[in-house]
């Protein structure tokens, strides 16, 4: 039972453009989100984060917005640069006191210089 | 560097063999994740760590894996008379319980080939 799922497997985007990648959540019980970006053969790095009393959060050039009544987030990364070509992930937990988080399958993101 | 490490990095081993993996979460964190990812597919968790108890285990972890942290610094993970299917990466995570919504950080894995 996929609770993050994250559609369009793969984005291809010009270097300087906007980079947008989507994510929906089925557990109302989430309550926190985050993006990780991932290398090849290294772990996921932390990105940006969002708590759900929130609907926005900006880091630099990244930005997450967060739609509850529609379980919805999306990440925006603008401008976007060659080293920012990687697989993104949505993850999401929620305040049962284990703090576990549920990821979606990722999304391939390649910047065209 | 002061994040997570892990050891080692590549394990590859036979049918039936016993793996043992480590992790150093990040000094102070007090709790500490394995997850497993495999191709194609996002990280999913496995088990976790508040201090030195053992809080949660996935029904993923079959009886054949075993996870300790001693003292409530680093952790081991286990994995009794590996199967091919156990192939992944396998992933440990840390950070500072602040009553909920914490981040947490990423080892950079520990792949294994079971052959």
């Amino acid at each position: 039972d996929q609770q993050v799922k994250q559609n369009s497997p793969s984005l291809s985007v010009q270097e300087g453009r906007i980079s947008i990648l989507n994510c929906d959540y089925t557990n109302s019980m989430f309550d926190y989100f985050l993006w990780y970006k991932k290398y090849p053969a290294e772990g996921p790095t932390f990105l940006i984060s969002i708590s759900s009393i929130k609907d926005k959060n900006e880091d630099g050039r990244f930005t997450v917005f967060l739609n509850k009544s529609a379980k919805h987030l999306s990440l925006h990364i603008v401008p976007s640069q060659p080293g920012d070509s990687a697989v993104y992930f949505c993850a999401a937990s929620d305040d049962y006191g284990n703090n576990r988080l549920a990821f979606g399958k990722g999304n391939q993101v390649v910047v065209i210089p | 560097d002061t994040g997570v490490s892990q050891d080692p990095r590549h394990k590859i081993t036979k049918r039936g063999q016993n793996v043992t993996f480590r992790c150093d979460p990040i000094s102070e964190h007090n709790r500490l994740y394995w997850y497993r990812q495999t191709l194609g597919q996002g990280p999913e968790f496995l088990t976790y760590f508040q201090n030195e108890a053992q809080l949660e285990k996935s029904r993923l972890l079959s009886d054949r894996f075993s996870a300790e942290r001693p003292k409530g610094s680093f952790s081991t993970l286990e994995i009794q008379r590996t199967e091919q299917g156990d192939s992944a990466m396998y992933l440990c995570a840390s950070s500072y319980d602040l009553v909920g919504q914490e981040t947490q950080y990423f080892g950079p894995g520990t792949r294994l080939l079971v052959l």
